[in-house]
């Protein structure tokens, strides 16, 4: 009964390539947001949606895509991978403009 | 620019003593306030809410708004091994309502 679910767990590739972060939630909620812990465990949001529509988006490089099929998905592409982008990735869900948000279990991106 | 500040860690204390983290907030006009727990290599999840001045109890968690003072607090009552985890203070705030997450003040109780 995961309520929401990331994949894959674990990414290591190299610098230059291209790839994605899939996120589902089962919880009913319109909002879906994408964060990014880095080392020092500072949590900062990127992206969140609302029923498919971007809501926020955060200052971060055009090489990260947001991708929303429907309002129990969002997907996160990153194309061009750089050494900075290794962190931790977190998908989260919640009812439209509520703190109450529920994280996925995250992805750790490792880019060599 | 919206900041969230936690009083820097990490903090120690004693199995059955209180901890005390804290927490301010530049943002005048935020309108709710989290605190999230974190264990080493899990995601974070939520603990304590609150909404409006005063205090918020929720079992060995109490929860502290000072709008005025801008300021947010958590107390751990006789704290247990398991509380050992990093602390996040999150502010909700602005027109997209968007959450903003302190830096965490990592937090070990010592049997």
């Amino acid at each position: 009964d995961t309520a929401v679910s990331q994949t894959p767990k674990y990414l290591v590739t190299q610098m230059g390539n291209d790839k994605s972060i899939k996120c589902e939630q089962n919880l009913g909620h319109d909002t879906m947001y994408w964060y990014k812990q880095d080392s020092k465990k500072f949590l900062k949001i990127m992206f969140s949606y609302n029923n498919k529509e971007l809501i926020i988006n955060e200052t971060v490089p055009n090489r990260f895509s947001p991708k929303s099929p429907d309002k129990a998905h969002l997907n996160l592409h990153i194309n061009s991978l750089e050494l900075g982008d290794s962190a931790v990735y977190f998908c989260a869900s919640s009812h439209p403009g509520m703190g109450e948000q529920y994280f996925g279990p995250g992805t750790r991106l490792t880019v060599t | 620019q919206k900041e969230v500040e936690q009083n820097s860690g990490p903090l120690s204390v004693p199995e059955g003593a209180i901890a005390s983290l804290n927490c301010t907030y530049s943002d005048r006009g935020s309108q709710s306030f989290f605190w999230y727990r974190q264990y080493s290599g899990k995601s974070p999840e939520l603990i304590m809410s609150i909404y409006s001045n005063g205090d918020k109890e929720d079992g060995r968690f109490t929860a502290q708004l000072n709008k005025a003072s801008q300021y947010v607090s958590l107390l751990i009552r006789d704290s247990q091994p398991s509380d050992s985890a990093t602390y996040l203070c999150a502010v909700l705030s602005g027109s997209a309502r968007q959450l903003t997450f302190g830096s965490g003040t990592q937090l070990t109780v010592l049997p």
